[in-house]
């Protein structure tokens, strides 16, 4: 079984400000690794995600994240946060392939960012 | 990129009716897809897998006789809610996996409101 722990619901920061959202996944297979964005009444769009290779992983819009698998964290981060950037973020995990729930995902709870200016 | 379209985006239904979410992929074929549903200021929870052209299966705790999913075609996979309760109403989000390394795209949403 697989599970995601997302470490605060809401989170706030400054315009310009270091972006830290916390995720820490629970898996007896080597994970996939996913963050997603959810603006309000819209589906889920992919930012980054880890399979294989590459602990540290860059997306779209400035995001990155890096695993460690030592701490089973995957935590997203971007340097400066800007306005748009306030939404809901979830992390997920999926088995590899080859595992019997490969493609299934399991989220976290999901964390709101707001962004002040 | 690719496109998954939900249909309807929202409905509003009546107790005891049953509803039809249909979604679609545009742009690209799909060997799987995925629903889910998603309670108010709640994470995204797997109901069940849908694989064109066989049975879907459903996550532990889905009734699958109240959830009907049909794969018909490897674009398009209907949910269908039938004898809706007001504990149903929720957003009903789907996704579309091509296999692979490849992401899962996801829908829109639609949601549903029973009174």
């Amino acid at each position: 079984a697989q599970s995601v722990t997302q470490l605060g619901s809401h989170v706030s920061v400054s315009e310009g400000a270091l972006v830290l959202l916390r995720c820490n996944y629970s898996s007896s297979v080597p994970p996939y690794l996913f963050w997603y964005v959810q603006y309000p009444n819209q589906g889920l769009q992919l930012l980054l995600k880890y399979t294989t290779g590459a602990t540290l992983v860059k997306g779209i819009n400035g995001f990155e994240a890096e695993f460690k698998k030592s701490e089973t964290s995957f935590h997203l981060t971007k340097p400066s946060a800007h306005m748009s950037d306030a939404a809901e973020y979830f992390c997920a995990v999926s088995e590899g392939a080859g595992g019997t729930s490969y493609g299934k995902l399991t989220f976290g709870q999901g964390t709101i960012l707001t962004v002040h200016p | 990129g690719a496109v998954v379209s939900q249909h309807p985006s929202w409905v509003i239904c009546k107790s005891g009716t049953s509803v039809k979410i249909e979604c679609r992929s545009l742009d690209f074929q799909a060997t799987t897809m995925f629903w889910y549903r998603q309670f108010p200021k709640q994470s995204l929870m797997l109901m069940a897998t849908s694989n064109e052209g066989s049975k879907a299966t459903y996550e532990q705790g889905v009734e699958k006789d109240k959830f009907l999913i049909n794969h018909a075609s490897l674009t398009l996979s209907t949910l269908t809610v039938t004898s809706a309760h007001p504990e149903d109403s929720s957003f009903y989000i789907c996704s579309a996996w091509t296999g692979g390394y490849y992401e899962q795209y996801f829908g829109p949403g639609t949601r549903l409101t029973v009174t």
